[in-house]
């Protein structure tokens, strides 16, 4: 199994509450992304990074922001947790770029109320 | 944009076959995949196919065809275990090779 893990693993916060979630990954692979899995809507990419302080916007980016400092990092930032961003969010991982094989992590159950 | 569609819901009996299918509809296919996904725990890969034809992995077998913009995961000699989603992913060179995910089909299977 690749070495990613993500905290935390579950999380229950209040509207308008910033929220972090971390993934951390011990592969040293290029490319990492977020993703979130709704009912009827499979996983959805809100943000990829494609080496340190470089990323780009997915599918579904707004009301998220994304950082990395290190290779091993990845944060994910709700500067103001909505309702609708109550999901389970999957950290990937990918070796070298966009068209190897990507890697779960165990993913963070978020619960905004 | 892109269009996956799979089977919401399938049921088969333990030692039995079950095909799950997937079609899509996409500018730039450049590789399809297919993960497993046990309630409550992160998707596993699968399979990958580029490439028409029937890649097997023991008892598991995808299958491709562009033309059709169709796939299929094959389970052949089910076990109980192999009660979980199966996530069908195609990844688009027009979209900088991101991965599109269909919805997903929970496959229970029975004794």
């Amino acid at each position: 199994d690749a070495g990613i893990t993500q905290s935390p693993r579950h999380k229950v916060t209040e509207t308008g509450t910033p929220v972090t979630l971390r993934c951390h990954q011990t592969e040293n692979h290029r490319y990492m992304y977020w993703y979130r899995q709704d009912p009827g809507h499979g996983l959805r990419l809100i943000h990829y990074s494609y080496g340190v302080k470089d990323t780009d916007k997915g599918e579904v980016s707004d009301g998220y922001s994304v950082s990395r400092s290190k290779t091993e990092d990845f944060l994910l930032t709700l500067e103001s947790a909505t309702s609708s961003q109550t999901s389970v969010y999957f950290c990937a991982i990918s070796e070298r770029d966009a068209t190897d094989t990507q890697y779960f992590g165990p993913g963070t159950r978020l619960t905004v109320l | 944009g892109q269009n996956i569609d799979q089977p919401t819901e399938m049921t088969a009996t333990e030692g039995a076959i079950v095909q799950i299918n997937c079609t899509y509809q996409t500018s730039g296919f450049n590789g399809l995949f297919w993960y497993q996904q046990h309630a409550g725990e992160a998707p596993t890969f699968l399979s990958y196919n580029v490439l028409d034809g029937l890649e097997e992995k023991g008892r598991f077998s995808s299958f491709l065809s562009r033309s059709k913009g169709y796939s299929y995961l094959l389970l052949k000699e089910l076990q109980m275990k192999d009660s979980a989603s199966y996530l069908c992913a195609v990844r688009d060179q027009a979209a900088g090779n991101k991965l599109t995910f269909g919805g997903g089909t929970r496959v229970l299977v029975k004794p």
